[in-house]
């Protein structure tokens, strides 16, 4: 129940094109869904997150999508660039705790 | 503002050894997480302070253990190390607010058993 699954595992996509990677959860005690970025030899970068309350969120070209009756929540990246190809994670948490649960994680490749 | 700082950036250890490592939260974060992430298991949870005070622990052996200090900086230590243990070991802050979850990642230390 404590359990993200994200997908896909690695997704190709041409310069200009919109990536789209989701996560599912089990546990609806989950209130914060934030997605990571992270570069070979780097730590993860907080990109973007939204809470239960709200079902979209933009912030310049990153969008999350939140369905919570289908306990699903995805990042779309638009007007993908080749400086997009990195790792992508999804994560859950609660407020009452700064524990985050990733998903599996997504390698972005961005082709020219 | 500076980020998260962790210390060393790379570290090899034989089988049995101990090994400890340092975290220095960004300037006024007062709560201290730490992650293993590894190809298999990804991103798993270790342990959380705020206040020198554990307040959440992963799913870990106790050979994994931690602490915070009164100026938030952190240190985990690894006992008896295995041949498993290697990982990039990974410190985040979080400033302490009821909603305000934001973890903020350092660059990891990259932990090689041999």
């Amino acid at each position: 129940q404590q359990q993200v699954k994200q997908s896909p595992q690695s997704l190709i996509v041409q310069k200009g094109g919109i990536s789209i990677i989701n996560c599912a959860y089990e546990n609806t005690a989950f209130d914060y869904f934030p997605w990571y970025q992270q570069f070979p030899g780097k730590g993860p970068a907080l990109l973007i997150a939204i809470r239960p309350d709200v079902s979209e969120k933009k912030e310049g070209r990153f969008t999350i999508s939140f369905n919570k009756s289908a306990k699903q929540f995805s990042l779309h990246i638009m007007d993908s660039q080749p400086g997009d190809s990195a790792t992508y994670f999804c994560a859950a948490g609660m407020d009452s705790s700064y524990k985050l649960i990733f998903g599996s994680g997504t390698r972005l490749l961005v082709r020219p | 503002k500076a980020g998260v700082t962790q210390t060393p950036r790379y570290l090899i250890k034989t089988r049995g050894q101990q090994v400890t490592l340092s975290c220095s939260p960004i300037s006024g974060h007062r709560s201290v997480s730490w992650y293993q992430q590894t190809p298999g298991q990804g991103l798993q949870f270790l342990f959380e302070y705020f206040s020198e005070t554990q307040r959440n622990k992963g799913n870990f052996p106790g050979r994994f253990s931690g602490r915070q200090f009164s100026n938030s900086r952190s240190e985990m230590n690894v006992s008896t190390l295995e041949l498993g243990d290697s990982a990039l070991y990974l410190c985040a802050s979080s400033p302490f607010s009821q909603t305000n979850t934001e973890a903020f990642f350092g660059q990891g230390t990259r932990l090689t058993v041999v």
